[in-house]
């Protein structure tokens, strides 16, 4: 079984400050997605990163791919009121695809 | 171009009951991929169909099943209704084969299904 870990499970901080969640696994994936979801809505994909070692930048938001493409990290940089929601991993493999539990952000302004 | 709808949103059933929820995907899209949300697990795998067939499922019973038409409209059942089932089912669309470049699903905002 392919398992995702996302640390961590929650997370609150001040607006303004900086944040990162990682999203791990025993399991190399061919690729991996970062998603947000906001309550009573469905997921909202974000980025995907497929080469390891890769690094996406979206606004203030980097993603990092590992190199041996089982782990990713999500980095916010300045966080905003508007950046709080669930956020979510979720890896491709062997025509599957295995979600992390999420991580929930709540950025106090 | 339309999001991915989902129809109902929210839904009231009985253990024992049957249910059917349904999944408009994005148009052009054939891919159409069915997830279950729970606090406590999170969102797991059920199901995925493209083109018509299923090509992967998750490790659920077999009371759930899905089928998708040839509009790429998707359909999920489940029969026999448990209190574990109560859950945000999610749908989601994408143009090619879910493990496959690039890589990509859109999410519908779920229905909510409560079973008491």
């Amino acid at each position: 079984t392919q398992l995702l870990e996302q640390s961590p499970q929650f997370l609150s901080i001040q607006e303004g400050e900086n944040l990162t969640v990682y999203c791990n696994s025993s399991s190399v994936f061919s690729s991996l997605q970062w998603y947000r979801q906001e309550p009573g809505e469905g997921p909202v994909l974000l980025v995907t990163v497929v080469t390891g070692g890769e690094v996406k930048k979206l606004k203030r938001l980097t993603f990092q791919f590992g190199d041996a493409r089982k782990d990713s990290s999500l980095h916010i940089t300045a966080a905003q009121p508007g950046d709080t929601g669930l956020y979510l991993c979720a890896g491709a493999s062997y025509q599957k695809v295995t979600f992390g539990i999420g991580t929930k952000l709540q950025v106090i302004p | 171009k339309a999001g991915v709808t989902q129809t109902p949103r929210y839904l009231i059933k009985t253990r024992g009951q049957q249910v059917t929820l349904s999944c408009s995907p994005i148009s052009g899209h054939r891919s159409v991929s069915w997830y279950q949300q729970t606090p406590g697990q999170g969102l797991q795998f059920l199901f995925e169909y493209f083109s018509e067939t299923q090509r992967n499922k998750g490790n659920f019973p077999g009371r759930f099943s899905g089928r998708q038409f040839s509009n790429s409209r998707s359909e999920m059942n489940v029969s026999t209704l448990e209190l574990g089932d109560s859950a945000l089912y999610l749908c989601a669309s994408s143009s090619t084969p879910l493990t496959g470049p690039p890589y990509e699903q859109y999410f519908g905002p779920g229905t909510r299904l409560t079973v008491t």
